[in-house]
């Protein structure tokens, strides 16, 4: 069965340092987004992309985030100078349509 | 916006026993509501999904939910707990439009089963 797949599944940072978080989508998917989850709160929503743009993103989308479809099968989320408070779950998706498939997800700790 | 509203952050029951999850929404016309799943350190699992076709949805794992209109709700429920669902749940509404099927979570119930 086809599935998200995410890379690292843990990764530890500095303060003020940046990082790439990884994700393959379904190849016949459409649409690809990031969401995060804060320890012990509701998962929330980051951004959007569709044909190669970023078709929504939230408040919490600020100039730290990027993203980027570099080739036909990754979608990566770069966080520019990290923060203690971006230490979260951040979870990929992909979807044709309305059913999204999450990827395992990628503990970033930033210390 | 449309958004979802878990009344319960937590849910214990005893194993053989129903599981009730509620789940209300809010939204201006006929939403898109899906069940996700999430063990403990794994990723966010689809239980089940309606779109607007029959109001009682059958999902993975013995799960189903009933959409019910008039009263706004989108109760998760199961006949017989098994200590494997033992995780957090949560209720999820699409917004959709333009050019992405956004989803935005419900804050989550914990559901514990206990032996």
């Amino acid at each position: 069965e086809p599935e998200v797949t995410q890379t690292p599944s843990h990764q530890v940072t500095q303060m003020g340092q940046e990082v790439i978080l990884r994700c393959v989508p379904i190849s016949n998917h459409l649409y690809f987004y990031w969401y995060r989850q804060i320890l012990g709160q509701k998962v929330e929503f980051l951004v959007s992309f569709y044909n190669n743009e970023i078709s929504e993103k939230s408040e919490i989308f600020d100039d730290q985030f990027s993203v980027e479809r570099p080739d036909g099968s990754n979608f990566t989320l770069k966080i520019r100078s990290t923060k203690l408070e971006d230490s979260a779950m951040y979870f990929c998706a992909s979807s044709q349509t309305t059913e999204a498939f999450f990827g395992q997800g990628t503990r970033l700790t930033v210390v | 916006a449309q958004s979802v509203t878990q009344l319960d952050s937590h849910v214990s029951v005893s194993e053989g026993t129903p599981v009730l999850l509620r789940c209300n929404y809010s939204s201006s016309y006929s939403p898109s509501l899906f069940w996700y799943v999430q063990h403990p350190n794994k990723g966010l699992q689809l239980l089940l999904k309606y779109t607007s076709a029959a109001t009682l949805v059958k999902g993975i794992n013995g799960f189903e939910a009933e959409f019910k209109k008039s009263e706004t709700s989108f109760h998760l429920t199961k006949p017989s707990a098994h200590m494997s669902d033992a995780a957090e749940y949560f209720c999820v509404v699409i917004n959709s439009g333009g050019s992405n099927y956004k989803l935005t979570f419900g804050k989550g119930t914990l559901l514990t089963v206990n032996p």
